[in-house]
């Protein structure tokens, strides 16, 4: 079965300082990957999607990801952390194009920031 | 824009009470989904629908049934509440066919059972 893996449940940054969360894949194939932001008392809305078109991914508010076959990773990054990225961030895998197929979440990130 | 609205954003029920959660869409999104979130858990999937009276079961669907008449509703009901099915209660849409799609997330209803 798929599974994700997010390094570290609580990440503290100061800000203006680099935002790195982990997140580690188990497929076999090159799945479909995805970052999703929780701000508190609000759904998830993604921050960005990997499909094979390329490596590096852009999202929305400065956060970018790249996917790493040989690491199976897709580490979530942004330069400089801004007070109002203060959420909770999910990794997110689909592993298939099949009809029905399902995203499989990690546990998720708390990502504080420190004035 | 999307709009996956929930019926509830806070529920207070009892233990054995029938627990209806209503997730609306306004996309003619053919996919839906129930999810429930808990701390150090991530979101865990209850059931899906792909087509309308269509059902497949997630990870978790004991303790829940899921009704959908309507392309645009999914309903969620605990037929019997339990106080380890308090949590939140996440709803989700998706278009049809490519599956790479992103889904599409309602604000949650926060259950507690008493």
């Amino acid at each position: 079965a798929q599974s994700v893996t997010q390094l570290g449940s609580h990440v503290s940054v100061s800000e203006g300082a680099l935002v790195l969360l982990r997140c580690n894949y188990s497929s076999s194939v090159p799945p479909y990957l995805f970052w999703y932001v929780q701000y508190p008392n609000q759904g998830l809305q993604l921050l960005l999607k990997y499909t094979s078109a390329a490596t590096l991914v852009k999202g929305i508010n400065g956060f970018e990801a790249e996917f790493k076959k040989s690491e199976t990773s897709f580490h979530l990054t942004k330069p400089s952390a801004h007070m109002s990225d203060a959420a909770e961030y999910f990794c997110a895998v689909n592993p298939s194009s099949a009809r029905g197929s399902r995203l499989t979440f990690g546990e998720g990130t708390q990502l504080t920031v420190n004035p | 824009d999307v709009k996956v609205t929930q019926s509830s954003r806070y529920l207070v029920k009892r233990t054995g009470e029938k627990v209806f959660l209503e997730c609306v869409q306004d996309m003619d999104h053919e996919n839906m989904f129930w999810y429930r979130q808990d701390p150090g858990l991530g979101l865990r999937l209850i059931y899906f629908s792909y087509d309308v009276k269509m059902k497949e079961k997630g990870d978790i669907p004991e303790g829940y049934s899921v009704s959908r008449e309507k392309k645009e509703r999914f309903s969620l009901i605990l037929e019997s509440a339990s106080t380890n099915q308090t949590s939140m209660y996440l709803c989700a849409s998706s278009p049809p066919g490519i599956t790479n799609n992103e889904q599409f997330f309602g604000p949650g209803t926060r259950l507690t059972v008493l």
